[in-house]
């Protein structure tokens, strides 16, 4: 399965944009890019996807590289509620199968 | 439409006893997975179901755990004989087919 490498930790301060970023040079062109969170004593929970085009949604946005070797989540006003675990996952177009969670990027929000 | 529901939410057992976890999915979801997190580490998988069938056991401890997903009910995870190590926290996912999954609060099992 393609790999993902991401920060251990990342810090932002309240109501500022974060960028969160993902390297992931080993994907195929087949591979979606998946985000997900987990707050504490959360389950994960979806945040956005994408394959080629940046992507928008109520939560976040995903900017991808024309390359698609790396893409970066963004956050556009970071609240006290987004301090959470974000995860960078490729997934096969049509996979039914599992997804494989890294370690991920740890956020802290600062008031 | 509820979420995926997990329960119990905590889990006590004794070492040598079973643990019986369950996980009701979204309402029309037919595929379900099933993760474990120990303290501090990411979530790993353990298995993937649909409808009375296991797709994917690969991520399964050979002996002591096991898992079904009936035609009718939740999908339950077993483990046997617990031990110490079994102490993790359990997540179950649902999705509806290849898409994105929805997971739930999880079980917190302690092992005594």
């Amino acid at each position: 399965d393609a790999k993902t490498t991401q920060p251990n930790s990342m810090e932002s301060n309240e109501e500022e944009p974060v960028h969160l970023p993902c390297n992931h040079s080993t994907i195929s062109g087949t591979d979606y890019i998946h985000w997900y969170r987990q707050l504490p004593s959360q389950g994960p929970e979806y945040v956005i996807h994408g394959l080629t085009s940046n992507v928008n949604n109520r939560m976040a946005s995903l900017a991808i590289a024309e390359d698609r070797k790396s893409s970066t989540l963004i956050l556009h006003r970071a609240t006290l509620r987004d301090a959470a675990v974000y995860y960078c996952i490729l997934r096969p177009s049509g996979s039914q199968g599992n997804l494989i969670f890294g370690k991920g990027t740890k956020l802290s929000v600062k008031p | 439409n509820a979420g995926v529901m997990q329960n119990p939410r905590h889990l006590v057992r004794r070492r040598g006893q079973e643990a019986r976890l369950r996980c009701s999915p979204m309402k029309g979801h037919s595929h379900v997975y099933w993760y474990r997190q120990l303290p501090e580490e990411g979530l790993k998988f353990m298995v993937y179901l649909q409808k009375e069938n296991i797709i994917d056991e690969s991520g399964m401890p050979k002996e002591r755990f096991s898992a079904e997903f009936p035609k009718e009910g939740p999908s339950i995870l077993r483990i046997q004989q617990v031990v110490r190590g079994d102490s993790a926290a359990y997540f179950c996912a649902s999705s509806p087919r290849n898409e994105k999954l929805f997971f739930g609060s999880g079980t917190q099992l302690s092992v005594l």
